[in-house]
Order: C-alpha cells, then sequence, then structure tokens
C-alpha cells in the first residue's frame, strides 16, 4: 500500500459528461502528479500540483481540470467525456515539489 | 524530442531463468532514470533509479540496472526470476527525481513454472 487512496476506482459514464477523480495524497505530501494510462498513449502526464498551486502541466486536454485543495487532497475533472478518455487514471504524490512519487491504485473510466 | 522505448512489449522467461528487460532513452539534458512494476489491479511501484554515480543500481526485488550514457540505455536484469515478477515494467525518464516523468510504453512479463 502506498498510502495514496484514488476514488472511485471504477466509474463508468456516458458520453458528454463529466465527472470527478479524487485523490488523496500521503500523509505530509504537499505534490499530487496526475497520469493517464491508455492502451494507445501509454502513460502520459496530466498535471502537477504543489501545495495547492500548479506546478507543470503536460499532456492535458483544455476539457480536462484539476485542483489541489488545502487539505492538500486533489480532483481531476473531465468534462464533456469521449469514448477516447476511457484510459486507468493514476494518481501519485511526493513529499516537496521534487522527490519519489508514490502512486495510487487508480481510478479506472469507462465512456460508453 | 524526449522519450523512452521498451522495444520489447512482451517477454516469458521460465521460472529461475535470468531476466534483461531494454529501455533506451532520448533525452536533452542529464537524465533521471526510473524502472516502475505494475501488478495486475495495482498502482505503480519503484523498483530502482538512477541519477549519477555508479553506473550500475540495485533495486528491491533482487532488481538490478545499468546506466550506459554511449548506448542511450538503461536495461533492468534479474539473475533469476521468480513467478511472483510477473507483470508490467516501465522504464521512464525525468528531469530530476521527481515524479515528472516521461514513461515508455512497457514490457509484460510472463513466467513460466
Amino acid at each position: 500500500d502506498s498510502g495514496v487512496t484514488q476514488t472511485p476506482k471504477h466509474l463508468i459514464t456516458a458520453t458528454g459528461q463529466r465527472v470527478t477523480l479524487r485523490c488523496s495524497p500521503r500523509s505530509g505530501d504537499l505534490s499530487v502528479y496526475w497520469y493517464q494510462q491508455s492502451l494507445d498513449q501509454g502513460l502520459q502526464f496530466l498535471i502537477q500540483y504543489y501545495n495547492g498551486e500548479e506546478r507543470a502541466k503536460g499532456n492535458i486536454l483544455e476539457r480536462f481540470s484539476a485542483q489541489q485543495f488545502p487539505d492538500l487532497h486533489s480532483e481531476l475533472n473531465l468534462s464533456s467525456l469521449e469514448l477516447g478518455d476511457s484510459a486507468l487514471y493514476f494518481c501519485a504524490s511526493s513529499f516537496e515539489g521534487e522527490g519519489e512519487a508514490f502512486f495510487g491504485q487508480g481510478t479506472r473510466l469507462t465512456v460508453v | 524530442a524526449q522519450s523512452v522505448t521498451q522495444p520489447d512489449i512482451h517477454i516469458t522467461v521460465s521460472e529461475g531463468a535470468s531476466l534483461e528487460l531494454r529501455c533506451n532513452y532520448s533525452y536533452g539534458a542529464t537524465p533521471y532514470l526510473f524502472w516502475y512494476v505494475q501488478s495486475p489491479g495495482q498502482g505503480l511501484q519503484l523498483l530502482l533509479k538512477y541519477f549519477s554515480g555508479d553506473t550500475l543500481v540495485q533495486g528491491i526485488k533482487g532488481f538490478e540496472a545499468e546506466f550506459k550514457r554511449s548506448q542511450s540505455s538503461f536495461n533492468l536484469r534479474k539473475p533469476s526470476v521468480h513467478w511472483s515478477d510477473a507483470a508490467e515494467y516501465f522504464c521512464a525518464v525525468g528531469p530530476s527525481n521527481t515524479g515528472k516523468l516521461i514513461f515508455g510504453q512497457g514490457t509484460t512479463l510472463q513466467v513460466k513454472p
């Protein structure tokens, strides 16, 4: 158990809908990273937050957004969902802006 | 362009046999290199990492990896594979010891009894 908690574990929704994925980092970790793992794109870095502020941005679509709250948990919001958004979404956390990242077990999103 | 290539999508080895998983990278700056393992239904677990110094690094679960700058490679090895090693293995590169990484496509390891 990495100490990173992601909810829900599975999510099935229809095209055009909006969903929110939640991540609770390890106790004391200030940095949260979001990744998308799909069959065609592999593991892709989406975005990083550090202590509530956006730190780095990767291949994140404009339909996707994230935030980190004062209690350091993070949410990834996915809107206007398309079939191609079906993937496993991972959250990882590290103590500082840099440092070994610990991954959660992921949220499997299926868009039908 | 920055990228990581894992040439082998799928590898099958017999239990007790040695293992080598290949990883090649393309990175403009000094790379920080990582190997992660993903078991079915699990998140990614860090096996080992290389930043500098000795080019042969030891990790958890009996794994080791060797950094070869001239070949832009960071291959993962294990002398004797156990059935519990069956999983997907990812090589990754980053600008520092960070969670912001570029991952390879992964190699699925199957272990025959």
